[in-house]
């Protein structure tokens, strides 16, 4: 079945250390996405890719990285710059045709110790 | 710039009721709109959406929506709730295509709560 996998569903981090969450998707999109939701709020955009090695900066960037060197894989890293990091992370894709919806994966839940 | 105001923070209805959950935007043009379900430490689901013609849209679910430009809204619609239905749902309304990405806008969310 095609989709997009999110990995580890819950992760841990010691404050002042980086930690990257994988993506990963088989549904030959061009387009992937990273947003955060903090409880009772919206999904806020990170980061965007529409193509390898291509992205650019959503709303909330600062604290971020990605890649893309898979047309497959879109990596986020939460740096030790991220002030508050703990929050659920949703990754999505979606092809580029012009009103083409994202499809997510199950989230990350990434709680700062 | 685009915003999407969801005024139902949460709702709560009875099981084989009728549910309607509101929607406002605001955007310039012809917007690309959709309705998303999220069940507890879950990713989102695609319930529906909206680009042209037909302003009532059938999702999945039994899930309907109108989208009425006169009034900015487009608010979901289930005839009869089932325990199951009870997640938070989300609208979003699809930004200014730069290059063919789709970055969507969301609102805060609705919080269904079904009783039995």
């Amino acid at each position: 079945d095609g989709g997009i996998t999110q990995s580890p569903k819950y992760l841990f981090r010691k404050e002042g250390q980086n930690v990257t969450l994988s993506c990963e998707q088989n549904l030959n999109h061009d387009a992937m996405y990273w947003y955060r939701q903090d409880p009772g709020q919206g999904l806020r955009l990170i980061y965007y890719s529409q193509i390898v090695n291509d992205f650019q900066k959503g709303d909330i960037a600062e604290g971020y990285s990605v890649s893309r060197e898979k047309k497959e894989s879109f990596p986020l890293t939460v740096t030790s710059a991220q002030k508050n990091p703990t929050a659920f992370y949703l990754c999505a894709s979606s092809i580029m045709v012009q009103g083409g919806p994202a499809f997510f994966g199950q989230g990350t839940r990434l709680t700062v110790v | 710039a685009q915003s999407v105001t969801q005024p139902d923070i949460h709702i709560t209805v009875s099981e084989g009721a009728s549910l309607e959950l509101r929607c406002n935007y605001s955007y310039g043009a012809t917007p690309y709109l959709f309705w998303y379900v999220q069940s507890p430490g879950q990713g989102l689901q695609l319930l529906l959406k909206y680009f042209s013609g037909d302003t009532l849209v059938q999702g999945i679910k039994g899930f309907e929506a109108e989208f009425k430009r006169s009034q900015s809204s487009f608010n979901l619609r289930k005839p009869s709730v089932h325990w199951s239905d009870a997640a938070e749902y989300f609208c979003a309304v699809g930004q200014e295509r730069l290059q063919g990405a789709q970055k969507l806008v969301f609102g805060q969310g609705t919080r269904l709560t079904i009783n039995p």
